[in-house]
């Protein structure tokens, strides 16, 4: 099994671009969680789901927006991508039951 | 709501010694509690879980950790260091309800000393 996997790894954008994370995970996991991670600041969530077409928001959901069209995938957006979003993104994903989290790699966006 | 602080932001110890890293929440009812270990570079992977029963849970890696709810406290404890135990270490708190969303500290670093 791969578990929860990432792409792309790194990305760098112009402010304004758009782009898209992509998270798969191949554990049958109902739960899915996009977070990102700043220096002193631990991870804070932006969106979550616990179902294939359900979305919720998180603690910081401003300026992204996601999709979880299949239950193995969950995808984050930028619209409008601003430097403030330079950070490293991870996904997560766990049984609505266990709490336990697994998490993804990561992927380090910076935007200029 | 619910917060999870961890007052050392940078700890460092000899290889061999022990090692204490402190997580103090703030939550309403008895709340799941998380310990994960995040190396340079790479995701977070999970050292151990309280989620009830026996307070003193053991993990991976030769980590344990103690619930203490008179102190709402959730250390974490190693009796011997080693080199390669040098990461960055969160606390988290786990919500009840459906979605068990995760609430993280701001983290620990960890260097060992050879």
């Amino acid at each position: 099994n791969a578990g929860v996997t990432q792409t792309p790894k790194f990305r760098v954008l112009k402010t304004g671009q758009s782009m898209t994370l992509l998270c798969a995970q191949d554990m049958n996991h109902e739960y899915m969680y996009w977070y990102r991670q700043d220096p002193g600041m631990g991870l804070r969530l932006i969106h979550y789901s616990v179902g294939e077409g359900t979305t919720a928001k998180g603690e910081v959901p401003d300026g992204y927006n996601v999709s979880r069209l299949k239950k193995q995938n969950f995808l984050l957006g930028l619209e409008s991508a601003a430097p403030s979003q330079t950070s490293v993104y991870f996904c997560a994903s766990s049984y609505p039951g266990g709490g336990e989290q697994y998490f993804g790699p990561g992927t380090r966006l910076t935007v200029t | 709501a619910q917060s999870v602080t961890q007052p050392d932001i940078h700890i460092t110890v000899s290889e061999g010694a022990s090692l204490e890293l402190r997580c103090n929440y703030s939550y309403g009812a008895t709340p799941y509690l998380f310990w994960y270990v995040q190396s340079p570079g790479q995701g977070l992977q999970l050292l151990l879980k309280y989620f009830s029963g026996d307070t003193l849970v053991q993990g991976i890696k030769g980590f344990e950790a103690e619930f203490k709810r008179s102190q709402s406290s959730f250390n974490l404890r190693k009796p011997s260091v080693h080199w390669s135990d040098a990461a960055e270490y969160f606390c988290a708190v786990g919500l009840s309800g459906s979605a068990r969303q995760l609430t993280f500290g701001s983290g620990t670093q960890l260097t060992v000393l050879p």
